[in-house]
């Protein structure tokens, strides 16, 4: 089965600790994304990477950071200075960068305490 | 400032009927709009897509308007089934936004049987 996956589906972490969420896809995709969906709002472009070994920020990568060292993995880290974590995280990929079409994962909601 | 606006945050329809699902945006940059079904818990899935060369497209009981004078669209389903209930989000790209796309906050659908 091809698809997006995300780990774990919570997670719930101290203040001030950094957290790794993971993302996973084996459809072959060259671009990933990471976005943030809180209460009343659309989705929020957090990075974006088209090709392996590179990555861009989106609207809102304060406080976030990503690697793509591997085509099928795209883990984003949660740190510290990011002022308002808690937050519901989507993982999506496509074809291509720009492609109309994006995969999303399930999602991973995290909650800071 | 939101660049796409979908203005209902939720909307209940008998089943059967007509259910139209608006969104504006406001950068005339935007040229690729689209879609998404979500239900709970789970990432977003593409629904239908408008490139702005066309005022119309359709698939199936959606068909998507594009007036581009007004910026506007609006997804139409019909007839509605209880199994369309699920948060729509609208999304726009183009060169306004670095070919990434921006969404807006979503409208929950309910249908009622």
């Amino acid at each position: 089965d091809g698809g997006i996956t995300q780990s774990p589906k919570y997670l719930f972490r101290k203040e001030g600790q950094n957290v790794t969420l993971s993302c996973e896809q084996n459809l072959n995709h060259d671009a990933m994304y990471w976005y943030r969906q809180d209460p009343g709002q659309g989705l929020r472009l957090i990075y974006y990477s088209q090709i392996v070994n590179d990555f861009q920020k989106g609207d809102i990568a304060e406080g976030y950071s990503v690697s793509r060292e591997k085509k099928e993995s795209f883990p984003l880290t949660v740190t510290s200075a990011q002022k308002n974590p808690t937050a519901f995280y989507l993982c999506a990929s496509s074809i291509l960068a720009g492609n109309p079409e994006q995969f999303f994962g399930p999602g991973t909601r995290l909650t800071v305490l | 400032d939101q660049q796409v606006k979908q203005n209902s945050p939720s909307l209940s329809v008998q089943e059967g009927r007509i259910s139209i699902l608006n969104c504006d945006y406001t950068n005339s940059m935007f040229d690729y709009f689209l879609w998404y079904k979500k239900y709970p818990a789970e990432g977003p899935t593409f629904l239908i897509s408008i490139s702005s060369i066309k005022d119309k497209n359709e698939d199936g009981r959606f068909t998507v308007f594009l007036n581009k004078s007004a910026k506007h669209l609006s997804l139409h389903i019909v007839p509605s089934q209880p199994g369309d209930s699920a948060v729509y989000f609208c999304a726009a790209s183009g060169a306004g936004s670095g070919q990434n796309f921006v969404f807006g906050p979503g409208t929950r659908l309910s249908v009622l049987p």
